[in-house]
């Protein structure tokens, strides 16, 4: 069964930073792109960046709300991938889910809460 | 930018079917595949369509998905609505840089 478990979410002060993890079972974790989406309370998906394979030089992108803050990066061998999250504003607070295709099918986790409130 | 754009709101009665459209701002919405994703509150998203019109095995048939290049748009359809139906839907696509977009999500009624 394929399982994503995001987890370190919590409440942070404005400036501050977060790590947050998303580990993978059930799959070959190497294989393909993990992207990370966040949600805010009412309001729709947005995409916040992606890490690729190791085929494709781990390459990342980010979204323009996120860049130079936020860092995505994978550890194969743990079947894990984290978001690291700094100078986090007030606007970031927001469910965060992990998300990745298996043979084209997208996976999602359950999502862990940032709150960014002081 | 690319974008997807979709319809806030939809509704319809049980039985009936509806048809939510996707429509991309620019460039071929068929160069790059598109998915679908159901959405009920509180819970994560899964994916009732992916690579344009292939359903997960689990998802019933009454969902269908397709592409119209003439209009640049993709469309999810669901057919013998149920009022389990009544949700969100966010299509999802790709740019030309392989970073994911997503459409504003459109909620569904079913009454």
């Amino acid at each position: 069964e394929v399982q994503l478990v995001e987890s370190g979410g919590g409440l942070v002060q404005p400036g501050g930073s977060l790590k947050l993890s998303c580990a993978a079972s059930g799959f070959t974790f190497s294989g393909s792109a993990m992207h990370w989406v966040r949600q805010a309370s009412g309001k729709g998906l947005e995409w916040v960046g992606r890490i690729r394979s190791k085929a494709n030089s781990y390459a990342t992108a980010y979204a323009a709300s996120v860049k130079g803050r936020f860092t995505i990066s994978r550890d194969d061998s743990k079947n894990t991938a984290y978001l690291q999250m700094n100078s986090l504003k007030t606007e970031d607070t927001a469910v965060y889910y992990c998300t990745k295709a298996v043979a084209g099918i997208y996976y999602w986790g359950q999502g862990t809460l940032v709150t960014v409130s002081s | 930018n690319f974008m997807l754009t979709q319809p806030h709101s939809v509704s319809e009665s049980p039985g009936k079917t509806v048809t939510i459209s996707c429509t991309g701002s620019s460039g071929s919405i068929a160069s790059n595949y598109v998915q679908w994703y159901q959405q009920r509150p509180g819970s994560a998203p899964t994916t009732v369509i992916y690579e344009d019109n292939q359903r997960p095995s689990g998802v019933p048939d009454r969902f269908s998905g397709s592409i119209d290049s003439s209009s640049n748009s993709a469309s999810l359809t669901i057919s013998g609505l149920k009022t389990e139906d009544e949700a969100d839907y966010y299509c999802q696509s790709y740019d030309s840089s392989y970073s994911a977009v997503f459409g504003g999500g459109t909620k569904l009624t079913v009454l």
